[in-house]
């Protein structure tokens, strides 16, 4: 069975700096896909990144990254010069791919907390 | 492009009964997602159509059940309500599918009483 575990429930993180938060997941497939999805407070929930597991390059998108360790089994999301506009949950998913079957599993979700 | 609606955004109902979410993709998209949004549970994946008909499926009991039109818009419903169906019921539409990008809607709150 496929899991994701988000080991920090809450974290605080000053503005301007730089919060890592973590994911691990356990999976005997070899093709999926890892996702960061945010959900601010009362907003909708938005893709903040996306890792095919096949890439060994890590995926950027401006301010957000992603530390991507396929033998380890962990995909860590790093937010850099944080904005008090990044307070939101934050959740991991992983999905596996199989003859276009695909199934998504999500984390229990990180609430990051950006300080003013 | 307006983005991703769903009707109604409150619901209440009471056990025993069923109820069904609307969810209006994106214009030009293909796939619509559902998923359940709960404290305990947290985020999971119900099903997925696309072009009308059911592509994926996540481990929920046959009370869950969805369609698409042709037009791409969903309803997803929910038969025999209990106590622990009451949730946030997020739908998601992309244009290919769940490797996409989703563009979620403001979900459905749903309390059954």
């Amino acid at each position: 069975a496929q899991t994701v575990t988000q080991s920090q429930p809450e974290m605080s993180v000053q503005e301007a700096e730089t919060v890592t938060l973590s994911c691990t997941y356990d999976t005997s497939e070899n093709n999926y896909y890892l996702f960061w999805y945010k959900q601010p407070p009362s907003r909708q929930m938005i893709l903040v990144i996306r890792q095919e597991a096949y890439k060994q390059q890590n995926a950027t998108e401006n301010r957000f990254s992603v530390n991507f360790q396929k033998a380890a089994k962990s995909f860590s999301l790093k937010i850099s010069d944080s904005q008090l506009g990044d307070t939101a949950m934050y959740f991991c998913a992983f999905m596996k791919t199989r003859f276009s079957f695909n199934k998504f599993y999500f984390g229990s979700g990180t609430k990051l907390n950006v300080k003013p | 492009k307006a983005g991703v609606t769903q009707t109604p955004r409150y619901l209440i109902k009471t056990r025993g009964q069923q109820v069904t979410l609307s969810c209006s993709p994106i214009s030009g998209h293909r796939s619509v997602s559902w998923y359940q949004q709960t404290p305990g549970q947290g985020l999971q994946f119900l099903f997925e159509y696309f072009s009308e008909t059911q592509r994926n499926k996540g481990n929920f009991p046959g009370r869950f059940s969805g369609r698409q039109f042709s037009n791409s818009r969903s309803e997803m419903n929910v038969s025999t309500l209990e106590l622990g169906d009451s949730a946030l019921y997020l739908c998601a539409s992309s244009s290919r599918g769940t490797t996409d990008t989703q563009y979620f809607g403001p979900g459905t709150r749903l309390t059954v009483l």
